[in-house]
């Protein structure tokens, strides 16, 4: 069946330096690929998403790699902020058949940003 | 994301009671989702509806039940609660004209604690 993971479930980073989080998925039909962050209280909060059709998406200090050979997915933020304190989940969307629509979500790492 | 609330935003409710989550979207979406979130981990599915004669089940639906009322409207029932459904619980919506790319919307989160 369908998987997503992380392979950290925790990652400490001083305030300025680049954050990396990593995400591998296991369904290679898997076509549509979006980070959420989730701070303490609230609902995930749409970051950024990625079609397989591409291998990297940048947005405002957030990129998304894409590595379909490896079915692996990254996070990068740059400059990370106290502000980026929060849970980040990796979701995978199958496309079609009767999963259509239907996200699947990673465990999670938990970034904590030192002053 | 304002445009989707959930009500109430915190419960305690003792085991055996009947108890009914309600989630209200203001984005025009016609698909909604339910989800559950426990400590430490992601998000599971519980039900989704694509339209409002549309419900499914997904990954944990046991102990639960849903109602699409209208298009903005989709509430999710606790027959019988006990104590392991205490949870946060996430009510989520995307739109189907997204087609492929369907980012889900969250609402803020319901905390239920089941005595």
């Amino acid at each position: 069946g369908e998987s997503v993971g992380l392979h950290l479930p925790t990652l400490s980073v001083q305030e300025g330096d680049n954050s990396i989080i990593n995400c591998a998925y296991s369904n290679s039909a898997s076509d549509y690929f979006i980070w959420y962050k989730q701070e303490s209280g609230k609902g995930p909060q749409f970051i950024i998403d990625i079609r397989s059709n591409m291998d990297k998406r940048q947005g405002q200090r957030v990129t998304v790699l894409l590595n379909k050979t490896v079915k692996h997915l990254s996070l990068q933020i740059a400059a990370t902020q106290p502000g980026d304190s929060a849970v980040y989940f990796c979701a995978e969307n199958i496309g079609r058949g009767s999963t259509l629509g239907r996200l699947y979500f990673g465990r999670g790492t938990q970034l904590t940003v030192w002053p | 994301d304002a445009d989707v609330t959930q009500t109430p935003r915190n419960r305690i409710t003792k085991t055996g009671k009947r108890i009914m989550l309600e989630c209200s979207q203001t984005k025009g979406h016609d698909r909604m989702y339910w989800y559950r979130q426990d400590p430490g981990l992601g998000l599971q599915l519980i039900y989704y509806s694509f339209d409002v004669k549309d419900i499914n089940k997904g990954e944990i639906s046991d102990g639960y039940s849903v109602s699409r009322q209208a298009q903005a409207k989709f509430s999710l029932s606790l027959e019988s609660a006990i104590p392991n459904q205490t949870a946060l619980y996430f009510c989520a919506t995307s739109d189907s004209r997204d087609r492929g790319q369907e980012t889900q919307y969250f609402g803020p989160g319901t905390r239920l604690l089941v005595l």
